[in-house]
């Protein structure tokens, strides 16, 4: 069965260093790969996608690797600030209309 | 401004009782979707629809219902059927051409059966 698996720990860093969170699927073949951000209470916000033919995303201090051999992406945060704080999920998908399946979410606390 | 709304944003109900979760959009999206999430947890897929009048099960579908009579509307019911309703309900919508199939989600319902 299809299973997106993102670490249920959560991340603690120190504010200025670059945060890495993974997402790893099994049995899809995605052509995309979405990111997104969830604050406590509130709904996700779409942070990045990226094409299973880009090997790297970029804006502003975040930055998106999709590894189609490896079946994984990264999801990074240089400078880390505080206000980064919050729960990110991945969310792969494939071509046409279907419906997109999340993974749990990784957890990221940024300590002053 | 264009986005989704969802209502109420708090809601409790008793044991028994069937409630209605409403969400809007005005940005024109075709497809809609419903998601719960438990504390700690991802979302799951309860329902989702791709067009007026279709709307297809998703991975926790029992206990729920759904109609999608208008474009810019997808309620969900919460029936007596739903055996543990307490959740954060997040529903979603996106566009289905020319975009990468971002989706654009309401601010939440907390439902809490007493």
């Amino acid at each position: 069965s299809q299973k997106i698996e993102q670490n249920s720990e959560a991340l603690n860093i120190q504010e200025g260093k670059t945060a890495t969170l993974t997402c790893n699927y099994t049995n899809y073949s995605p052509a995309y790969l979405q990111w997104y951000r969830q604050d406590p209470g509130r709904g996700p916000v779409f942070l990045l996608l990226i094409r299973e033919n880009e090997k790297e995303k970029r804006k502003e201090r975040l930055k998106v690797t999709f590894d189609t051999t490896l079946k994984q992406s990264l999801f990074h945060i240089t400078a880390s600030q505080p206000a980064d704080s919050a729960t990110y999920l991945c969310a792969p998908m494939n071509t046409g209309f279907q419906k997109l399946v999340f993974g749990t979410g990784t957890r990221l606390l940024v300590s002053p | 401004d264009g986005g989704i709304t969802q209502s109420p944003k708090y809601l409790f109900r008793k044991e028994g009782q069937n409630v209605t979760l409403s969400c809007e959009q005005n940005l024109n999206h075709d497809a809609m979707y419903w998601y719960r999430q438990d504390p700690g947890q991802g979302l799951r897929l309860i329902y989702y629809s791709q067009i007026v009048n279709d709307f297809q099960k998703g991975d926790i579908a029992e206990g729920y219902s759904v109609s999608r009579e208008k474009k810019e509307s997808f309620p969900l019911t919460v029936t007596s059927a739903q055996k543990n309703p307490t959740a954060f309900y997040l529903c979603a919508s996106n566009g289905r051409t020319g975009n990468t199939g971002e989706l654009f989600f309401g601010e939440g319902s907390r439902l809490t059966v007493l």
